[in-house]
């Protein structure tokens, strides 16, 4: 099973500032596989980026992701009111498909 | 426009059954896998596994392959996620989410694009 570690756990931020998310993967996954989810409290996961890097339908430009083999990000360029969330990476490529633990992004 | 809609929710005691459904709509049903992961109270997401409606192959998360059955009814465009006896530890949110396959030149994505409301499961012991 491939393990994604997500770093931090936490991140404690203003609005306006630049938020930095970690996702580490125990084995190379194809950054094809690679996905990233927001979920407010109470709601249904968003997804925001697949393939590592590609935005999904809908969601803003400041949020990007990159990365690959082992080791992805998430950035938010500027932080809104509305992107204080938990985020999770999770890879399609192996089965089974794995999430990360997740990293709550805080004011 | 597509859209996943989840029954409602269920409050169940050890030990009985259930099964919870997901209905598609606005897209061809058959033929996109669709998956149910699951969120356990204050706890991140699991993946619990996939079907492909049309020829009904499934695949299962090997830790919770044992406590659930995953099976789809193509003819009412509707995958279910079934247990034979619950257990309090099964209390959470389920949520479906279905699979978008792209093949485009050297690339293959694979991700979960459309989510259900999600269906709360309470179990008492």
């Amino acid at each position: 099973e491939i393990v994604l570690t997500q770093s931090p756990g936490t991140l404690s931020l203003s609005p306006g500032e630049r938020a930095t998310l970690y996702c580490r993967a125990s084995q190379s996954v194809s950054s094809s596989s690679l996905a990233w989810f927001q979920q407010k409290s109470g709601q249904t996961p968003r997804l925001l980026i697949y393939g590592a890097s590609s935005r999904a339908t809908g969601i803003p430009d400041r949020f990007s992701g990159s990365g690959s083999g082992t080791d992805f990000t998430l950035t938010i360029s500027r932080l809104e009111p509305e992107d204080f969330a938990v985020y999770y990476c999770q890879q399609c490529e192996r089965s089974p498909w794995t999430f990360g633990q997740g990293t709550k992004v805080e004011i | 426009e597509v859209q996943l809609v989840q029954s409602g929710a269920e409050v169940k005691k050890a030990g009985e059954s259930l099964e919870i459904s997901c209905e598609g709509s606005g897209y061809s049903f058959s033929t996109f896998w669709i998956g149910w992961v699951r969120q356990l109270p204050g706890k991140g997401l699991e993946w619990i596994g996939i079907i492909y409606p049309d020829d009904s192959d499934t695949r299962y998360n090997p830790s919770l392959q044992d406590q659930v059955t995953i099976s789809a009814d193509k003819s009412i465009s509707t995958a279910y996620l079934r247990w034979s006896s619950l257990k309090a530890s099964d209390t959470g949110m389920y949520f479906c989410a279905r699979v978008r396959s792209v093949i485009v030149p050297r690339r293959h994505f694979v991700y979960h694009d459309y989510w259900g409301q999600g269906t709360l499961v309470s179990v008492s012991s």
